[in-house]
């Protein structure tokens, strides 16, 4: 059964602070994607990545950064945790040339 | 930029009636899409997609409808149970460089069943 999991399924953190949301595919994918989803407004991508070591830009990349040493492994860094980055994060992972994308649970991050 | 959005943020249905879903795009070049369902507490999980050579695909109890004449795409949902109380995005795929296929998401329809 495919896999991606999230390290987090709930994180509370202050204002200011460095957080890392973890993301691992065990499905040997190449692509790599991280989404906030907030009511309303749907799923927003932020970052992907199409490879190791590389990453592009999403629809709102501003306040994020990510990560990727490992093909299984994505990881999305908040530089600064602000108010208005409490939601809830969703990475998820395809393969070249097919658009179906496997998602994990999600983390639900408050920043306080 | 393109977007992908929904007529009806919230659609209730008696238990055992059809469901019909909407979504709209705004992309002529999109040659890919899919619904997705989303439960409670968990990360969308992939129902069902349609190319844009298709007008029609079904599956078992859901049926897509694409009609590119104006950008409108529908999930049907035959005798719909209980259980298919979620969350519904369509989601299009917009190519990047032939290999990325990342997706662009509506914002989302709420599907309450009644019993």
């Amino acid at each position: 059964d495919v896999k991606v999991t999230q390290s987090s399924r709930y994180l509370v953190k202050r204002t200011g602070e460095k957080v890392f949301l973890e993301c691992v595919q065990d499905m040997d994918h190449e692509n790599m994607f991280w989404y906030r989803q907030d009511p309303g407004l749907g799923l927003r991508l932020i970052y992907f990545s199409y490879d190791v070591k590389m990453k592009e830009k999403g629809d709102i990349p501003e306040g994020y950064s990510v990560s990727r040493e490992k093909k299984e492994r994505f990881s999305l860094i908040l530089e600064s945790a602000s108010t208005n980055q409490t939601s809830m994060y969703l990475c998820a992972s395809s393969s070249p040339g097919r658009a179906e994308a496997f998602f994990g649970q999600g983390t639900r991050l408050t920043v306080v | 930029g393109e977007s992908v959005g929904l007529h009806l943020p919230t659609l209730s249905v008696q238990e055992g009636d059809n469901s019909i879903i909407n979504c709209a795009y705004s992309n002529s070049a999109s040659d890919y899409f899919i619904w997705y369902k989303q439960e409670s507490g968990k990360g969308p999980q992939f129902i069902i997609d349609i190319r844009s050579n298709m007008d029609k695909r079904q599956g078992q109890r859901v049926t897509v409808l694409l009609n590119k004449t104006v950008k409108h795409l529908s999930l049907q949902i035959a005798a719909t149970q209980p259980g298919d109380s979620a969350v519904y995005f369509c989601a299009d795929s917009d190519p990047y460089g032939g290999a990325t296929n990342k997706l662009i998401f509506g914002t989302g329809t709420l599907l309450a069943v009644q019993p």
